[in-house]
């Protein structure tokens, strides 16, 4: 089975600072691995997708997620947060029987 | 395409009453998802379909909790009696089988009171 962990529910972090939002999951089987965001009042968006090829991937917004094999790993960065950043992020897992698993989220909270 | 559409977007209705959530998916998806969305447990996966057929409904919470999808553009969950506790945001997303993502709707707001 698969599961998905996000090491931080919530990250404060200040305008123009870097981010790093962690994610680690448990798998037998080879994955597919996803950000999503999610503003208020609406429904989860893809930041980006890693399916295959380049481990370092890039996604809307000025994201960017790198895939280590090694450590099952998934984290999503950001050189520098805007306000408009502040959103709840989900990491998911997609395995070859077809489901997705979500983590818990994390709330990013950028302070001006 | 409009995305993944859900309707209504918010229902607030009183305990013991029957409640319908509708999506309609993608046209061309062929997978569909339904999640609950709540503070305490987060994402939850409720059931999700494959070409129509329900594959795992293990997250269905109860039997008062029952999903249908008779073509490929259109699905419902259902709650019959509501309770409290099934207030939450649920959503509905869709998505081609194998290596891509989900489309999520904007979700549905339910309130039993």
């Amino acid at each position: 089975a698969q599961s998905v962990t996000q090491l931080d529910s919530q990250v404060p972090v200040f305008e123009e600072a870097p981010v790093e939002l962690r994610c680690n999951y448990s798998s037998s089987v080879s994955v597919y691995l996803f950000w999503y965001v999610q503003y208020p009042n609406q429904g989860l968006q893809l930041l980006l997708k890693y399916l295959s090829g380049s481990t370092l991937v890039k996604g809307i917004n000025g994201f960017e997620a790198e895939f280590n094999k090694s450590q099952t790993s998934f984290h999503l960065r950001k050189p520098s947060v805007h306000i408009s950043d502040t959103a709840e992020y989900f990491c998911a897992v997609r395995n070859p029987g077809n489901q997705f698993y979500f983590g818990t989220g994390t709330s990013l909270t950028v302070i001006p | 395409d409009a995305g993944v559409i859900q309707s209504p977007r918010h229902e607030v209705t009183e305990m013991g009453q029957e409640v319908t959530l509708r999506c309609k998916p993608i046209s061309g998806h062929n997978s569909l998802f339904w999640y609950r969305q709540t503070m305490m447990r987060g994402l939850e996966l409720l059931i999700y379909f494959n070409n129509n057929v329900p594959i795992d409904d293990s997250g269905m919470p109860e039997d008062r909790f029952s999903a249908k999808m008779p073509n490929a553009s259109f699905s419902t969950l259902k709650i019959q009696p509501s309770e409290p506790r099934d207030s939450a945001v649920y959503f509905c997303a869709s998505s081609l089988v194998g290596p891509t993502e989900a489309f999520f709707g904007q979700g549905t707001r339910l309130t039993v009171v």
